[in-house]
């Protein structure tokens, strides 16, 4: 079965420095896929970034970037210069087929302080 | 963007009611899922939905439970008798894979259903 394990319940981070949530899962798929959502206290869900089991680069998008470990079954998500906005529930997801569900993390909160 | 859109934004009901969560998919997809949120916790996957039928559900998914997808565009959530223990935020979401594993999903902004 997998599981997605977010250790942070809460983390704090000053704006403009960077911070990392981590990210560990488990699975016996070779296939699978990797994502982040996050979810301001708005409630909606905002896709952030997503790693393939396959790929050999770590993804990146913007301000985010995916340290993906492979070996550790980490896949971290790295917030370069933190912003107000940023301050978020933010969730780890996996999935390892098209149609099936989308396995997430408990979240973390991030709070970004001025 | 195209969004996934979902109403009503909040719905409140009587224990044992009926409900029906609507949602309209972005329109070139082709898998349709319902997740609930229940407040402060993780977002919880109930079912699948691809080619008018239930592709997986979750044990929350019981008998209370069933979905449809009426027409071309909307993709309803009914809960038959509601329990105090639904009251959450539904999402619907829906995806186009291209890859099979790359499946961004895009959700709507959810639907808060409170149970009285």
């Amino acid at each position: 079965a997998q599981k997605i394990t977010q250790t942070q319940p809460g983390m704090f981070v000053q704006e403009k420095e960077a911070v990392t949530l981590d990210c560990t899962y488990d699975t016996s798929d070779p296939s699978y896929g990797l994502f982040w959502y996050k979810q301001p206290s708005s409630g909606e869900m905002i896709f952030l970034i997503y790693q393939g089991s396959y790929d050999q680069q770590n993804a990146t998008e913007g301000r985010y970037s995916l340290n993906f470990q492979k070996a550790r079954k980490s896949a971290n998500l790295v917030i370069s210069a933190s912003q107000l906005g940023d301050s978020a529930m933010y969730f780890c997801a996996m999935t390892y087929q098209a149609g099936t569900a989308l396995i997430f993390g408990k979240g973390t909160t991030l709070s970004v302080s001025s | 963007e195209p969004e996934v859109t979902q109403t009503p934004s909040h719905q409140v009901t009587q224990m044992g009611q009926e409900v029906i969560l609507r949602c309209v998919p972005i329109s070139n997809h082709l898998y349709f899922y319902w997740y609930r949120q229940i407040l402060g916790q993780k977002v919880e996957f109930l079912v699948s939905f691809y080619n008018n039928e239930i592709s997986e559900k979750s044990e929350i998914f019981d008998d209370q439970f069933s979905v449809e997808r009426p027409d071309g565009s909307n993709f309803t959530l009914k809960i038959r008798s509601t329990k105090l223990e639904d009251s959450a935020m539904y999402f619907c979401a829906s995806s186009n894979p291209k890859v099979a594993t790359n499946e961004k999903l895009f959700f709507g902004s959810g639907t808060q259903l409170s149970v009285l």
